[in-house]
């Protein structure tokens, strides 16, 4: 079965700190994986999208990575601003005649001051 | 651009009303999402359209949920009844298919519906 699984479910760290974010899938066959902010009240935003051949990709001081082999994807965040606190989501998509997009619940970021 | 419109941004109804909700892609773009958001299932794929053509609504709960896309700039998604079950956000997205490579999504700020 597709899934696309995150951890922590909930991750709290002091401004100026940097964290990782996890995500983990078994969507097959694969064509990209997403990382969404999704600040609270409004839709989600992308911050990055990364290809199979791609393994890094960075967005200011966002900056994913992709292990295809293994099925894993991190989120990098530098030097944590207040501004980040919001839920991270992790999408996959698998080609088809139609496009499945499978995504996964989310890690929910506070930055305490 | 103004971005994807969603109306109402609020919903309340009572259980048993029909309740329908709108959304105005972005201009140029061939692709439109419903999603659905809540605290226990996180987002979850409703349907999708391309070119105003339902492509997927595998994700689309039962009968009483139901999306039309009339033309490239409109689309509803009804529920007749509601159920207090249905008490979610509803997201719409739109997004253009880049040749060769993954599309670009965007979404509009929702609609938070509560059924009493």
């Amino acid at each position: 079965k597709n899934q696309v699984e995150q951890s922590p479910q909930s991750l709290i760290i002091l401004e100026g700190k940097n964290c990782t974010l996890q995500c983990n899938y078994t969507v097959s066959p694969f064509s990209n994986l997403r990382w969404y902010k999704q600040d609270t009240g409004r839709g989600p935003v992308s911050l990055t999208i990364m290809t199979f051949s791609e393994n890094t990709k960075s967005n200011g001081r966002y900056t994913a990575t992709l292990d295809a082999d293994t099925k894993q994807s991190s989120l990098h965040i530098t030097a944590s601003q207040l501004s980040d606190s919001a839920s991270y989501i992790c999408v996959v998509t698998s080609p088809g005649r139609d496009d499945k997009i499978i995504f996964g619940k989310g890690t929910r970021l506070h930055i305490l001051p | 651009d103004a971005g994807v419109i969603q109306s109402p941004r609020h919903e309340v109804t009572e259980m048993g009303q029909e309740v329908t909700l709108r959304c105005k892609p972005i201009s140029g773009h061939d692709y439109l999402f419903w999603y659905r958001q809540t605290m226990m299932r996180g987002l979850e794929l409703l349907i999708y359209f391309n070119n105003n053509v339902p492509i997927d609504d595998s994700g689309m709960p039962e009968d009483r949920f139901s999306a039309k896309m009339p033309n490239a700039s409109f689309s509803t998604l009804k529920i007749q009844p509601s159920e207090p079950r249905d008490s979610a956000v509803y997201f719409c997205a739109s997004s253009r298919k880049l040749a060769g490579g993954p599309y670009e999504q965007y979404f509009g700020p929702g609609t938070r519906l509560t059924v009493t």
